[in-house]
C-alpha cells in the first residue's frame, strides 16, 4: 500500500528563521515520483517540485531546498530565511507507475510570524 | 495563474438544488481530475479523465456526476447534496495521467445548506 505521512500538522516560525517540513512515504514500487505543493490562502495548489525515485540528488531553488533520502523514505523540504509570504499549507505527494492519481499527505500548515 | 480556471469560486446551494461546477485548462493537457478537500482531511480524489474518458471513479456517490466534453473542459454536476458535501472542490490537469505533475485551479468553495 502507498502512503504519505506529514507528521507536522502546524508549524510557526518567526520571519527569517529556517524551517524544515517533513515527508515520509511508503511504497513497494521501485519507480515513483515525489512532489511538493504549496496551498496559499487563495486555495489553489501550486506545484513546487517533482523528483523521481532514481534521482537522490538534493535540489535547491532559491530559498527552497529538498532532501530526498531513499534509505529513510523521506523527502523533506526546507525553507531558508522564511518570509511571511511563505505562510501556507504544504503538501507532499507520491505517484506510482500505472496509477491515475497522486497520493497526498495531510499537509503541514506553516505560519511565518513577522 | 496556473492555467486552470474554475467557476464559480463560491457556491451556496440547498439540498434540493442542482448546480454545476466548471473547470477549464489552457495547458493542452490530456488528463483532468476532480478532488474534494474537507477540513482536516487529506485531499480526496473523486474522478480522473484521460483523453475525455473517465478512467477512475473513486467510490463517489451518484449525486456527483462528472462530464468531460473535451480535453479542455471538465464539469461536476451536483444534485440533492448533503451538508457534509460542503468542501473545497479542486480541479487539476496534467499532461498525462499518473506520474506527471498536476496543475490545480483555485477551487470552488461549496456550502450546502
Amino acid at each position: 500500500a502507498q502512503k504519505v505521512t506529514q507528521a507536522q500538522t502546524e508549524i510557526s516560525v518567526v520571519e527569517k528563521e529556517d524551517v524544515t517540513l517533513d515527508c515520509v512515504y511508503e511504497t513497494r514500487d521501485t519507480t515513483y515520483y515525489l512532489f511538493w505543493y504549496k496551498q496559499p490562502p487563495s486555495g489553489e495548489l501550486v506545484f513546487l517540485i517533482r523528483r523521481n525515485s532514481f534521482d537522490e540528488q538534493n535540489e535547491i531553488s532559491g530559498r527552497y531546498s529538498w532532501n530526498f533520502q531513499k534509505s529513510t523514505s523521506s523527502f523533506n523540504f526546507t525553507i531558508t530565511a522564511s518570509q511571511v509570504v511563505d505562510s501556507a499549507v504544504y503538501f507532499c505527494a507520491l505517484s506510482l507507475t500505472g496509477a491515475n492519481n497522486l497520493f497526498f499527505g495531510t499537509g503541514t500548515r506553516l505560519t511565518v510570524i513577522p | 495563474e496556473t492555467g486552470v480556471t474554475q467557476t464559480p469560486r463560491h457556491l451556496v446551494m440547498g439540498m434540493t438544488n442542482k448546480k454545476s461546477l466548471k473547470c477549464e485548462q489552457h495547458l493542452g493537457h490530456n488528463a483532468m481530475y476532480w478532488y474534494k478537500q474537507s477540513a482536516k482531511k487529506p485531499l480526496e480524489l473523486m474522478f480522473v479523465y484521460s483523453l475525455e474518458e473517465r478512467v477512475e471513479n473513486n467510490s463517489v456517490p451518484s449525486r456527483f456526476s462528472p462530464e468531460c466534453p473535451n480535453s479542455s473542459h471538465l464539469f461536476l454536476h451536483l444534485h440533492t447534496l448533503q451538508p457534509e458535501d460542503s468542501a473545497l472542490y479542486l480541479c487539476a490537469s496534467s499532461q498525462d495521467r499518473g506520474l506527471d505533475e498536476q496543475y490545480f485551479g483555485p477551487g470552488t468553495r461549496l456550502t450546502v445548506t
